[in-house]
C-alpha cells in the first residue's frame, strides 16, 4: 500500500522560509504532489514533482528525491495568508490516478 | 477559469436519512473523483468514476454509497442510510481526459452533517 509521513505542525515568522518535509512508501511511483487547504476549504494543487530535483513556482518551490522516497516544499517570503494545511499526496499506481494524501502539516505563520 | 462547484455547501441531516451531494466537474475533463475528509484528518478516497461507470472505490464505499452521471454535467454522490460517522466534508475532483495522472481540481466541498 501507500503511506506518506509529513510533521503535524510548523510554526514560523513572516518574511521567514520554512520546509515541509514528506517522506512516502509506495509499490509504484507516479509523482509527488502538494496541496494548500484553508480552513474548511478545498484542496488547491500547489506542485507536482515527477523526477528528481526542484520545481519553483514563485514563492514555493518543491523538490523530490526518488532514491531517498523524500520531497519537500519551500516557502519563501512567507506571509500571514500561507497560514494554512499543507498536504503532499502520491498517485496510487493503478490506472484510475487517485491520491493518496499524507496527514497534512499545519503551519502558523506568526507576525 | 473553470472549475468545479458543488451543493449544497452544507447539509445536515438525521441519521438514517439519504443524502445526495452535487458536483458539477470542469466541462470536458473526463475522470470523476470523490473524497471525504473527517474533521481534522487527512484528505481520503471513495470512488473513481471514468467512461460512465466506477473505475476503483475506497474500503469506505460500502453499498450505502453510490455515484451517478445523470447528463453530461453532473456527477452525484448519493449516501442512502446516514450514519453518524458519515459527517465529513465531501470534496468532489476533476482531471483532464488524456491521462488519469493529470492534475485533479477540487471543488469547496460539502460539509455534511449527521445527527
Amino acid at each position: 500500500g501507500q503511506s506518506l509521513e509529513q510533521p503535524s505542525e510548523v510554526t514560523a515568522v513572516e518574511g521567514a522560509i520554512v520546509q515541509i518535509n514528506c517522506t512516502y512508501q509506495t509499490s509504484g511511483f507516479y509523482g509527488l504532489s502538494w496541496y494548500q487547504q484553508h480552513d474548511g476549504g478545498a484542496p488547491t494543487f500547489l506542485s507536482y514533482n515527477a523526477l528528481d530535483g526542484l520545481e519553483e513556482t514563485g514563492r514555493f518551490s518543491s523538490f523530490l528525491s526518488r532514491s531517498d522516497s523524500y520531497g519537500y516544499l519551500l516557502l519563501q517570503e512567507l506571509q500571514m495568508k500561507d497560514s494554512a494545511s499543507y498536504f503532499c499526496a502520491v498517485r496510487d499506481p493503478g490506472n484510475t490516478g487517485k491520491l493518496i494524501f499524507g496527514q497534512g502539516t499545519t503551519l502558523q505563520v506568526k507576525p | 477559469e473553470p472549475e468545479v462547484t458543488q451543493t449544497p455547501s452544507h447539509q445536515v441531516t438525521q441519521m438514517g436519512q439519504e443524502v445526495i451531494l452535487r458536483c458539477v466537474p470542469i466541462s470536458n475533463h473526463l475522470y470523476f473523483y470523490w473524497y471525504r475528509q473527517i474533521l481534522g484528518q487527512k484528505v481520503e478516497f471513495l470512488v473513481s468514476f471514468y467512461n460512465n461507470e466506477i473505475s476503483e472505490k475506497s474500503e469506505i464505499f460500502d453499498d450505502q454509497f453510490s455515484v451517478e452521471r445523470p447528463d453530461g454535467s453532473n456527477f452525484t454522490l448519493k449516501i442512502r442510510s446516514t450514519k453518524l460517522e458519515d459527517s465529513a466534508m465531501y470534496f468532489c475532483a476533476s482531471s483532464a481526459g488524456d491521462s488519469p495522472y493529470n492534475e485533479q481540481f477540487f471543488g469547496p466541498g460539502t460539509r455534511l452533517t449527521v445527527l
